[in-house]
């Protein structure tokens, strides 16, 4: 089945620091991904849409300089939270469609947990 | 404004006893319905979806969703629960627009964690 891979899965860092995580597509090819953020209270939150060789798209109120997505192959996307804060803290969560069909599922990596101290 | 809800924040149920979590939508013409389960500190893992056909949807590991367009509904339901079936569930809504393109986007509800208690 296809396999989505998030690295790393857990990561600390220091409060002005940044931190990249990366989602890559193990057995296909992805031209969207779709990162998401995990707050305490469970919900899940759509950030970006990462697009293959072209610009995130990112949801209202989702600060595109803060959270930095990059997109440069068809298995790799990366987010860079930039000069991370406390509040940054949370589980971060990538997907992406196996295949261009509308009605096919997402699969999901294992998310990151980052902490900023 | 296109949304799935999931009114239960938690739904406790006995070990062998049916359980249901549920879940409703508002969106602009046919919806594509989704569950995913998610266990502690793990990404989350598709179970089942509706998209036409059959409003009876079956699934992995035991699970249906029983799609109803009246009630803008889309519950999840299982005969017989396990233990194992503790974890959180979320119900997700494709939608498209906003940047989206041609792909669409999931949306999801709250998320409702289940406890099956022995």
């Amino acid at each position: 089945g296809a396999v989505v891979s998030q690295h790393p899965s857990r990561v600390i860092c220091k409060s002005g620091t940044s931190v990249k995580i990366e989602c890559r597509s193990l057995d296909f090819q992805a031209t969207t991904m779709f990162w998401y953020r995990q707050f305490p209270k469970k919900s899940l939150m759509l950030m970006a849409t990462s697009n293959e060789g072209s610009k995130a798209t990112y949801e209202q109120g989702v600060e595109k300089d803060k959270f930095l997505i990059n997109h440069a192959s068809l298995t790799l996307s990366t987010l860079t939270v930039t000069s991370a804060h406390p509040e940054d803290s949370s589980f971060y969560i990538c997907s992406a469609r196996a295949n261009r069909e509308d009605n096919s599922p997402l699969h999901f990596g294992n998310g990151t947990r980052l902490t900023v101290t | 404004a296109q949304s799935v809800a999931q009114p239960e924040d938690q739904v406790n149920v006995a070990e062998g006893n049916p359980l249901t979590v549920k879940c409703t939508y508002s969106v602009s013409g046919n919806p594509y319905l989704f569950w995913y389960v998610q266990y502690p500190n793990r990404g989350l893992q598709f179970l089942l979806k509706y998209i036409t056909g059959d409003n009876l949807v079956k699934g992995s590991y035991g699970f249906e969703a029983e799609f109803n367009k009246s009630q803008t509904s889309f519950h999840l339901k299982k005969p017989s629960a396990l233990v194992s079936d503790s974890a959180l569930y979320f119900c997700a809504v494709r939608v498209w627009g906003g940047g989206s393109g041609n792909t669409g986007k999931l949306i999801f509800g709250q998320g409702t964690t289940l406890q099956v208690k022995p």
